[in-house]
């Protein structure tokens, strides 16, 4: 199975920071890589697809780059509803390994 | 509007079997691939199955043999048929529209293993 890490695992910032959350997975995946949004009690909501296209309805500070083996997930003047946790997910290979998750949490 | 609605968790003893059943409006089940993904308490998404518009299904290793995805056309209702459960597989467990892309997701249903 393909491995997928996060880092940082948590981080701390204020609204209107700007938030870089990294994944590297074990081996290249493409363009293969899917980021999630999770609040607490909640399902996991999809932000982005295919390592950089916004999934429709999600705002646009959010933005994800990368290729091969290393993405980015990056918000861009963080507000209040974006504290949350964080997955990365490839889709390059069965089985659709996550990533451990990043927790941002309010300074 | 697309919603997904789990039902069937509760605590059951080790060893035990269990149905989720996962009701579905807005969407076809048996046109889309649709999975399971779990979340143990505190802890990370974990994809445990997804069945595809062709029948053919594919499980985590963890639960190979154990559990398995099916889908009522009629009833428009995904199901993950869980037996021989282990205080491991205790977790949320969420049914999602989409193979490793899961663009729609239910609310999560709770099971519990434990004696």
């Amino acid at each position: 199975d393909i491995q997928m890490t996060q880092s940082p695992s948590s981080l701390s910032a204020s609204v209107g920071d700007r938030v870089t959350i990294t994944c590297r997975a074990s081996q290249s995946i493409s363009i293969y890589l899917n980021w999630y949004q999770q609040r607490p009690g909640k399902a996991p909501k999809l932000l982005i697809h295919s390592a950089s296209n916004l999934q429709s309805g999600v705002p646009s500070r959010f933005s994800g780059s990368g290729s091969g083996t290393d993405f980015t997930l990056t918000i861009s003047g963080l507000e209040p509803e974006d504290f949350a946790t964080y997955y990365c997910q490839q889709s390059y290979s069965t089985p659709g390994t996550f990533g451990q998750g990043a927790k941002v949490e309010i300074k | 509007e697309v919603q997904l609605v789990e039902s069937g968790g509760g605590l059951i003893q080790p060893g035990g079997s269990l149905r989720l059943s996962c009701a579905a409006s807005g969407l076809t089940v048996s046109s889309n691939y649709m999975s399971w993904v779990r979340q143990a308490p505190g802890k990370g998404l974990e994809w445990v199955s997804v069945i595809y518009s062709g029948d053919s299904t594919y499980y985590a290793d963890s639960v190979k043999g154990r559990f398995t995805i099916s889908r009522d056309h009629s009833r428009n209702t995904l199901y993950l048929q869980m037996n021989s459960l282990r205080g491991e597989d205790t977790a949320v467990y969420y049914c999602a529209r989409g193979s490793w892309t899961c663009d729609f997701w239910g609310q999560g249903t709770l099971v519990t293993v434990s004696s």
